[in-house]
């Protein structure tokens, strides 16, 4: 099966500009999640999803990101005003339920200048 | 609060060295404890999942096992190919808290 796919690889932008992340989740998976990870860090949930209504988003930070996953497939996360803290790779997974494990994607490699 | 600690930081290893990799745990309510390897630039792929004490789990030259606290993850005769990031994790509810991982560099 195809896997998590995630767009883009890399971005730089200058802090204070706005920057968008897209995810396209495995066919079929009800369940997606952002996290972030910074660099020599584990992955920190920002946002869950199941279908497209959102389960978790406790540690996202509202004033400057926000996410969305329109129709329960594609989701994009979107970070505005950028600051140079949110410099991170942004991961992308999926899961078919609560009781399976996850599927990342690649990740978006984000560098705030 | 749940919590994920991993032990050590980094671990360098001569190729056929074996050695074991530590992750202890605080959770109410676990769901599952789960093992990813990490290669630089790729997001984490996924080796095993535990859940409950005792359990164990074998992939190639990889065993993890499972107590009430921690979790080890054995690397029996590794090779340099095994060279990654282990990234341990529980799950609580249905979030998945990650530990910071262990850098493995294994040597020819």
């Amino acid at each position: 099966e195809a896997g998590v796919a995630q767009s883009p690889r890399y971005k730089i932008i200058e802090k204070r500009q706005s920057v968008a992340f897209w995810c396209n989740p495995i066919s079929g998976h009800a369940t997606l999640y952002w996290y972030q990870q910074i660099l020599g860090q584990g992955p920190k949930l920002l946002i869950q999803f199941q279908n497209n209504g959102v389960v978790d988003d406790s540690q996202l930070p509202k004033d400057r990101f926000s996410a969305e996953r329109l129709k329960g497939v594609d989701s994009t996360l979107k970070i505005q005003p950028a600051k140079l803290e949110d410099s991170a790779v942004y991961l992308c997974a999926s899961s078919p339920g609560p009781n399976y494990g996850y599927t990342f994607g690649s990740g978006t490699r984000l560098t705030v200048v | 609060e749940d919590q994920v600690t991993q032990s050590p930081e980094a671990l360098r290893l001569q190729e056929g060295e074996s050695s074991s990799l530590n992750c202890s745990y605080t959770v109410s309510g676990l769901r599952g404890l789960f093992w990813y390897r990490q290669d630089p630039g790729k997001g984490p792929e996924f080796l095993f999942t535990l859940y409950s004490a005792g359990e164990e789990k074998e992939k190639e030259r990889l065993k993890a096992t499972l107590t009430k606290k921690e979790s080890f993850l054995h690397i029996t005769a590794p090779k340099p190919e095994d060279s990654a990031t282990y990234l341990c994790a529980v799950r609580n509810t249905d979030k998945l808290i990650f530990g910071t991982g262990t850098r493995l560099q294994v040597f020819p």
